[in-house]
């Protein structure tokens, strides 16, 4: 079957670093996604990776291993304003997101 | 670019009646629009993939017959609660994907929040 895993929540400091894991099953893999939703709102579009290793994008960063099945999301520089929940999201081979059931990051002062 | 509007955000509306649900792909064309639907603290689940001019895909447990999809434009696609109950009560997200064969983004809309009394 089809799976999505990520843990359900997480705790860090303002100004620190959080990295965010997600392992996927998928029937086939057209890629990786990361969408941030903040609460009563819409997911947003943080990163796709299709190939393995790391794409940077300002403070948030997507690594992809295709072998293992293992993506993380790292934020740098965390802000209060990044508390929000991260949602894992693997495409398969028809094209369709495979959701995870997001993580809730709280960013303490 | 890439923006994605819905409406209304919001909806009150009593039980037994029908509520329709807009979403619009503002500056793109949408081949394929995706309906979600999200209660608190849950993740997303798909409801049903519609492609223009065809009929709806439904996930499995979706009663096509009480969620209407109608995708009858590349940049409209149109859910239809009817004889809404209580339990539908939910928050309720498009998403649209663009033509381009390299681009599988998906662009999500603000969202709908439905509250059936």
């Amino acid at each position: 079957g089809q799976n999505i895993d990520q843990p359900t929540e997480m705790t860090a400091t303002e100004g620190a670093i959080v990295q965010i894991n997600c392992t996927y099953q998928t029937s086939g893999f057209n890629g990786l996604f990361w969408y941030q939703q903040h609460a009563g709102e819409a997911p947003t579009f943080l990163s796709y990776n299709v190939l393995d290793g790391l794409e940077e994008k300002g403070r948030f960063s997507s690594f992809l291993s295709r072998s293992k099945g293992y993506s993380y999301l790292l934020l740098k520089e965390l802000q209060m304003k990044d508390s929000a929940s991260y949602l894992c999201a693997g495409m398969d081979s028809n094209y369709q997101l495979i959701w995870g059931a997001g993580t809730k990051l709280i960013i303490k002062p | 670019g890439a923006v994605v509007s819905q409406h209304p955000s919001w909806v009150i509306c009593k039980s037994g009646t029908s509520v329709k649900i807009e979403c619009r792909s503002l500056d793109f064309q949408a081949t394929t629009m995706f309906w979600y639907r999200q209660f608190p603290k849950q993740s997303l689940m798909l409801m049903a993939t519609s492609n223009e001019g065809s009929k709806a895909t439904y996930e499995q447990g979706v009663e096509k017959d009480k969620f209407l999809i109608n995708h009858a434009s590349l940049t409209l696609s149109t859910l239809t609660v009817t004889s809404a109950h209580p339990e539908d009560s939910s928050f309720y997200i498009c998403s649209a994907r663009g033509g381009t064969s390299d681009s599988y983004e998906q662009y999500f809309g603000p969202g709908t929040r439905l509250t059936v009394t």
